[in-house]
């Protein structure tokens, strides 16, 4: 199974900050990279596809980057709202799997 | 309205069975790649099966030969058949949709998840 990994494992930031996450695989997964956002006791959102394609509805302060191994979500000026969980995943081949998260906490 | 609605979890005994449903709406269950997702109490994600809209199924090594994915056409609805549950099965389940509906895709739509808790 393909494995991915997050960095940081969390983040503490401030409203109005710019932050980054880091996902990296195990082997190339071209561009087959999706992000997620999970908030407590919630299922978990789509917010990006095709590691750089922004689903239908998400604020365009959200952005992703990357292809074959080494991949980020960028979020510009943080909202209140912004808080929570996210999760990459690569749906290269299956099993899909999913990185451990990065838990973006207020500062 | 697009949404999935699981149902069906709760408590049972190790080596016992349980039988998970996602009923959908404004879209057609056997025209799309449906998936379980799991996540253990704190933990993240993990990806438990798949149905393709040809019938075909894929498994995690940690289910393969206990669950069963399958969907019922006119209910338009998935199912997920867990046996000889384990304490490690112990999550809340999620069903959802490859955004394509007909290639392995991101997830666009999930459910609201359904507990499912594995004790003695």
């Amino acid at each position: 199974a393909i494995r991915m990994t997050q960095s940081p494992s969390s983040l503490s930031a401030s409203t109005g900050d710019r932050v980054t996450i880091t996902c990296r695989a195990s082997q190339g997964i071209s561009s087959y990279l999706a992000w997620y956002q999970q908030k407590p006791g919630k299922a978990p959102k789509l917010l990006i596809y095709a590691a750089s394609t922004l689903q239908s509805g998400v604020p365009s302060r959200f952005s992703g980057s990357g292809s074959g191994t080494d991949f980020t979500l960028t979020i510009s000026c943080l909202q209140s709202e912004d808080f929570a969980t996210y999760y990459c995943q690569q749906y290269y081949s299956y099993p899909v799997t999913f990185g451990q998260g990065t838990r973006l906490e207020i500062k | 309205e697009v949404q999935l609605v699981e149902s069906g979890g709760g408590l049972v005994q190790p080596g016992g069975s349980l039988r998970l449903s996602c009923a959908a709406s404004g879209f057609t269950v056997s025209s799309n790649y449906m998936s379980w997702v799991r996540q253990a109490p704190g933990k993240g994600l993990e990806w438990v099966s798949v149905i393709y809209s040809g019938g075909s199924t894929y498994y995690a090594d940690s289910v393969k030969g206990r669950f069963t994915i399958s969907r019922h056409n006119s209910k338009n609805t998935l199912y997920l058949q867990m046996n000889s549950l384990r304490a490690e099965d112990t999550a809340v389940y999620y069903c959802a949709r490859a955004r394509s509906g007909y290639s392995i895709d991101a997830f666009d739509i999930w459910g609201q998840g359904t507990m499912v808790t594995v004790s003695s």
